[in-house]
């Protein structure tokens, strides 16, 4: 069976650093991109990037290019979602998920709620 | 960036009621097209993929069509388990963006 199961909920004040993860079990981590999804409060989603975990090419929106960085660690199949310095604006529930190849997002992680506030 | 849009932002309907929501992309996209389905406080869940596929398990009564631009997800009679927020999604050059979502609820 197919699961990601994603790191637990964070309370953090601005400007502190902070990666959550997303472990892949159930089929061949190394052959699937696995992607980050922002989800705000009330809001839509909004694709953030994605990895292949295999050789770690790693794509950004726009969006997000620069505010955030995705990185993978195949041996533990596990992706992760690092800031450097959060911002109240990031809070957010954070999703990961699995690109299937259709470039859908076929299996998704529980969603990691990220609150910031001082 | 490829923009999509969604029609209606939200809507009422009644149980066995048929619904259709409309995706529109700001440039082609051939089939690369995949609707979503959102319960409040839950991941979203694939319904369609390549615009008109059914995912696995996912009830015959959800089907998609579309190419280009121009894409339709519809239900054709609504259950109350339906009652949702649905999202489009394109893939393109390895960017990915989704609408802006439709809500469905109760009339």
């Amino acid at each position: 069976e197919v699961q990601l199961v994603q790191s637990g909920a964070e309370v953090k004040k601005p400007g502190e650093s902070l990666k959550i993860s997303c472990k892949g079990s159930g089929y061949s981590f190394t052959s699937y991109w696995i992607g980050w999804v922002r989800q705000m409060p009330g809001k839509g989603l909004e694709w953030m990037g994605i990895i292949y975990p295999g050789d770690s090419d790693t794509r950004y929106s726009p969006s997000f290019q620069g505010q955030v960085t995705i990185s993978a660690d195949k041996s533990i199949s596990t992706a992760y979602l690092q800031w450097s310095s959060l911002k109240a604006s990031d809070t957010a529930m954070y999703y990961c998920a699995r690109a299937s190849g259709s470039y859908d997002f076929d299996y998704w992680g529980q969603g990691t709620l990220v609150t910031v506030s001082s | 960036a490829i923009q999509l849009t969604q029609s209606p932002s939200s809507l009422s309907a009644s149980v066995g009621d048929r619904v259709t929501i409309t995706c529109r992309a700001s440039q082609g996209i051939s089939s690369a097209l995949a609707w979503y389905q959102q319960k409040p406080g839950k991941a979203p869940k694939l319904l369609i993929y390549d615009a008109s596929s059914l995912e696995s398990g996912v009830p015959s009564r959800f089907s998609g069509s579309g190419s280009g631009t121009d894409f339709t997800l519809t239900i054709s009679s609504l259950q109350p388990e339906d009652f949702a927020t649905y999202y489009c999604q394109q893939f393109n050059n390895y960017l990915f963006t989704f609408g802006p979502g439709t809500k469905v609820d109760i009339k």
